[in-house]
């Protein structure tokens, strides 16, 4: 499967816990994407990628919030002191350029406790 | 007001039914998307349009860009076609290149059989 991955599918933790969630994106693809999906809402943007550099972030992403690309290649998302708040399904996605088509994976599902 | 508007925000069908779901946004955009959410989360991107009409199967998406109006219709409706239908458009950085998308809130469809 060449398709876009996240790691882990499912994370619960509690309330003040540090999370790290990763993403693979489909090989050669320049852009990568990080959303954020609430229940019965659309998904909003937190940030993205162009190859290892990080062009654009939402005033979503507190400084709690920390995202890299260190080889241009896979991504992690970092939440420290996790709040209830930050529960959510974390989507990451990739495209070949802008503009392009975007490509989803399956979701972080995060729980604080 | 959000940029990107969709309804209605529930639909019911029976199966055989012909379905429509319509997005109103507000910004300029070069392309709109249309993805579809199944329960679980994953999200796959059905069409990517700038004018005119395409058509995929049983699905066909219509935009008129003067109108800033997009539509996606189903034809003979079935149960598997139950989902969220997601409609999004990407944000227009300074240079003129597409960043993030911009998503509505989605459409839960229904079909019983």
């Amino acid at each position: 499967d060449t398709g876009v991955s996240q790691d882990p599918r499912h994370k619960i933790t509690k309330r003040g816990q540090n999370v790290t969630f990763r993403c693979d994106p489909i090989s050669e693809h320049n852009r990568l994407y990080w959303y954020r999906q609430t229940l019965g809402q659309g998904p909003e943007f937190l940030t993205y990628f162009q190859n290892e550099a990080q062009l654009e972030k939402s005033r979503l992403l507190s400084d709690r919030f920390s995202a890299e690309r260190p080889k241009g290649s896979f991504s992690t998302l970092e939440i420290q002191r996790t709040e209830q708040g930050d529960s959510a399904m974390y989507l990451c996605a990739s495209s070949l350029w802008a503009g392009n088509e975007q490509f989803f994976g399956p979701g972080t599902r995060l729980t604080v406790l | 007001k959000n940029e990107v508007e969709q309804s209605p925000q529930n639909l019911t069908a029976q199966e055989g039914e012909f379905i429509t779901i319509n997005c109103s946004y507000s910004v300029g955009i070069s392309a709109l998307h249309w993805l579809q959410q199944h329960p679980g989360g994953g999200i796959v991107s059905l069409f990517m349009l700038s004018s005119g009409k395409k058509k995929h199967g049983r699905l066909i998406a219509t935009i008129n860009i003067q109108e800033k109006h997009s539509s996606l219709h189903i034809t003979a409706s079935h149960p598997r076609d139950s989902a969220v239908y997601i409609c999004a458009v990407p944000l227009m950085n300074y240079g003129g290149s597409q960043g993030n998308l911009i998503f509505g809130k989605g459409t839960k469809l229904s079909v019983k059989p």
